[in-house]
Parts: C-alpha cells; sequence; structure tokens
C-alpha cells in the first residue's frame, strides 16, 4: 500500500521568508510524485511532477520549485515567499509509468499561510 | 490536452436525498475518470475510479458513478445522503499516463 508523509502540517511565514516542505512516501519504488496545490475556493492546481530522481517538470511559472533528491522524497521549496503562495500543499504519488488505473494517493496536506 | 468541469460548486441536500454531483470531461483519448472526497484539512481520498469495461462504477460509502461516453459525463450518485457525507468531491480525469486534472470541486452540505 502507498503511505505518504507530509511536513510540516501548517506553517505560518512572513513574505520574504524561505519555504521548504517535504514529501516523503512509502510502497512502490520509483514512484510518479506530484505537488498540487489547493487555494481557497479553488480546485487543485498541479504545479510540480517527477517521474525519477532529479527529474522535475513544471506546471506553471511560479515563485516556487521542487527537488527530488532520493527516489522517495520531494520537496518543494521558495527562496522568498509571497502573500499568493498561502494554500493548502498535497503531495501525491502515482505508479512509475501511470500504472494501468493511473489513480494518485494523496497525502495528508501541508497547510501554508503567508502574513 | 484532457479536463474536467464540476457543475456546481455547493450542493446542499437533506439527509437521506439523493446524491447528484456533476462532471463533465474533455479528453482526446479513452479517459480514465476519477472521483475524489476530501474531508477538511485532509487530503484527497479515492471514493471510485472507471478505466475500462463497466460504464456503471460503485465505490466506498454506497456511492457510485456512470460513464457516459455520449455525454461525456461521469456524474457521481448516492441514493441516501448521510451526515458524514459532507465534504468536498473532485472529479478527475487521466489520460492512461499518469498526467490527471482535477475539477474545481463540489462541496456537499447534508442538513439534518
Amino acid at each position: 500500500s502507498q503511505t505518504i508523509h507530509q511536513w510540516p502540517a501548517t506553517l505560518v511565514q512572513p513574505v520574504g521568508s524561505p519555504l521548504s516542505l517535504e514529501c516523503t512516501v512509502e510502497g512502490t519504488s520509483n514512484p510518479n510524485l506530484y505537488w498540487y496545490r489547493q487555494a481557497a475556493g479553488r480546485g487543485l492546481q498541479l504545479l510540480f511532477y517527477s517521474v525519477g530522481i532529479g527529474q522535475i517538470s513544471s506546471e506553471v511559472p511560479q515563485n516556487l520549485s521542487a527537488s527530488r533528491p532520493q527516489d522517495r522524497q520531494f520537496i518543494l521549496s521558495s527562496k522568498k515567499l509571497l502573500l499568493s503562495d498561502s494554500g493548502f500543499y498535497l503531495c501525491a504519488q502515482g505508479l512509475a509509468g501511470g500504472s494501468i488505473t493511473g489513480e494518485l494517493f494523496f497525502g495528508e496536506g501541508s497547510r501554508l499561510t503567508v502574513l | 490536452a484532457q479536463s474536467v468541469t464540476q457543475l456546481g460548486s455547493h450542493v446542499s441536500v437533506s439527509e437521506g436525498a439523493l446524491v447528484l454531483l456533476r462532471c463533465n470531461y474533455s479528453s482526446s483519448v479513452p479517459p480514465y475518470l476519477f472521483w475524489y472526497v476530501q474531508y477538511p484539512n485532509q487530503g484527497l481520498q479515492l471514493l471510485l475510479k472507471y478505466t475500462t469495461g463497466a460504464t456503471l462504477v460503485k465505490g466506498i460509502n454506497g456511492f457510485e458513478a456512470e460513464f457516459k461516453k455520449s455525454e461525456t459525463s461521469f456524474h457521481l450518485t448516492k441514493p441516501s445522503a448521510h451526515m458524514s457525507d459532507a465534504a468536498e468531491y473532485f472529479c478527475a480525469v487521466s489520460d492512461q499516463g499518469g498526467d490527471m486534472r482535477f475539477g474545481a470541486g463540489t462541496r456537499l452540505t447534508v442538513k439534518p
């Protein structure tokens, strides 16, 4: 089974400060990993996805970056936070190659508030 | 590219009433379709999914959805709402390669 850990669960940061959100997964090796953002009243926006160590694809230009230093670790970062970076960040795991069913498994999320 | 549209950002039903949450999709390839549920301050949990085969799909907690290709729809239903069903529901489409796109979500309220 897939287990996804996200840390920290909640975070309050001032504008201009750095950010690091961590996601670690258990279960299958070489998973596809995803970072989504959920802003208040809006759906899920795909930010980054990774099909392997060091391989990051960005969906939209933004103030954030992602890294995958290990097979089961996915990190979301920012050097200087903006107010618009506030939201609920979800890490998700898919099986390598998308799998037959294509479903994603989600972590419990990290809520970021930028003041 | 694929996309989904969820009709109605908020749906309110009485306890015991039918739940119907609407989803229409757009996809250039045969889609995989999903419904996820999200409780406050939690991640998303898979309710049900359609990949191939039977077009009526049953999921957890008494929910089901029917894939209708001619209508490009994948509406979610439950015959009788429970208070515990109050949550946000997301429809999603995948291109079979792991690229999943979500709708904007529908918040379900259940009145006693």
